[in-house]
Parts: structure tokens; sequence; C-alpha cells
């Protein structure tokens, strides 16, 4: 199994709901990322996980939380977020350890934020 | 610090037509390299990599050989379909990935 799901597939949220994104593999990768990218970007690394402990936190603001409660599952729980948070957001996954890094991507939530 | 400079696009094409798009990178030590492709409404694929000087990645016809002396990557395709039609995206490879800014390619039937 070479795949990395997400769900949902999208999301409408206002400023003051709280939901959660989820993100799923079965690799046995035990480093997972998220990413946000806007419209004709690259992606933006937010955080990245390495067996289950937050290892880079890109000076994301705090209405992001990441979780990753065992190896196989990452979760992005949002609250009290701005339209400019509206976004395609992926996860990604990857072995630890090798020299070189290929990440295995999702195909991403896209995020509407009213 | 490092980075990842590619040829702006958009970049149009007519079917069977040969591609290129330009990569160049700025990195210390010897990273890997990657073409990552987007295609619309869905999340990046690994297209090819290199992991060291002089390798060359080929994936679906597509290829790329990683140049140390002139530290570059050039993505090339001898003959473009509409299905190529993607966001291309190179890469330097490390525990925090650095994308390029992307390159749209349009291929016409």
């Amino acid at each position: 199994d070479t795949e990395v799901t997400q769900t949902p597939k999208h999301l409408v949220m206002g400023m003051t709901n709280k939901k959660s994104l989820k993100c799923e593999q079965h690799m046995g990768h035990r480093a997972m990322y998220w990413y946000k990218q806007k419209a004709k970007k690259p992606p933006e690394l937010m955080f990245v996980y390495s067996y289950e402990k937050l290892s880079i936190n890109e000076s994301v603001p705090s209405r992001f939380s990441p979780e990753c409660p065992n190896s196989s599952l990452l979760n992005l729980h949002l609250h009290a977020l701005q339209p400019e948070d509206s976004a395609l957001y992926l996860c990604a996954s990857s072995q630890v350890g090798v020299t070189y890094n290929e990440q295995f991507f999702g195909p991403g939530t896209r995020l509407t934020v009213l | 610090g490092d980075s990842v400079t590619q040829m702006e696009g958009p970049v149009t094409l007519s079917e069977e037509a040969f591609l290129t798009i330009n990569c160049t990178y700025t990195a210390t030590g010897y990273p890997s390299l990657f073409w990552y492709v987007q295609y619309p409404g869905e999340g990046l694929q690994l297209l090819l990599k290199a992991t060291k000087a002089d390798d060359k990645g080929s994936n679906k016809g597509f290829e790329a050989t990683y140049r140390k002396e002139t530290t570059s990557f050039h993505l090339e395709k001898g003959s473009v379909q509409v299905s190529d039609s993607a966001v291309y995206f190179c890469a330097l490879g490390g525990f925090k990935t650095i994308f390029g800014a992307g390159t749209r390619l349009f291929v016409k039937a």
C-alpha cells in the first residue's frame, strides 16, 4: 500500500468553528508532514513529526494544532481560522534516516474559511 | 540558505513537442534532487529523483540528470502528451524539502 489518504476532501468552515483534518498512511513511514498550498504556489511546510514527536513547527499560528496519535495517523485541529487560511492542506509521509527523503503526498483537503 | 530556482511558466506546447523545464539549485553538501508533478485537483506525486552527481532519474518518458558542476537538474521529455498538462516542481531533498516555485505546463492537442 503506497497511498496516503486524507479526509475530508473538502471542508467549509466559519471563523468560530472547530474542525479536524485527518491523514493516514500504512507504508511504515515514521516521518509525517503537514503542508499548506495556496493557488499557483508551491507547498509551504507547516509541521513535521518524526517517530510521533513534533520535530519542526514552522512558526505556524496556534489556531493550527497538529497531533500524531500513532505512527499511521496525523491530525490537524483547526480553531478560529481566518479567511486567509483558505488553501489546500497536504499531508505527506516519508522514511526517516535515509540519504534521500522521497515524500509521498495525499490528495489534500481543500479548506474554505468563511 | 538552500534554494531552488525554476523557469517561470506557463509553458504551452503542442502535442509531441520537446519539453525542457530548467531547474537550478543552491545547496551545501550533496542533496538529493526531485521532480514532483501535481495534476489538477490532486496532491503531488514524485516523478523522478537523483541522489548523487551524474545520476539520471527517469520515469514515464521524463528524464533529468543531476549536474553538480552547473548545479542543475533540468527536466526533459522528448514528446509531450495532453495528459502531461500539470504543474511541475523541482525540489531539493532533505528532512525539510525545498520546492521551487513550480512550472505550469499546458499541452495542446
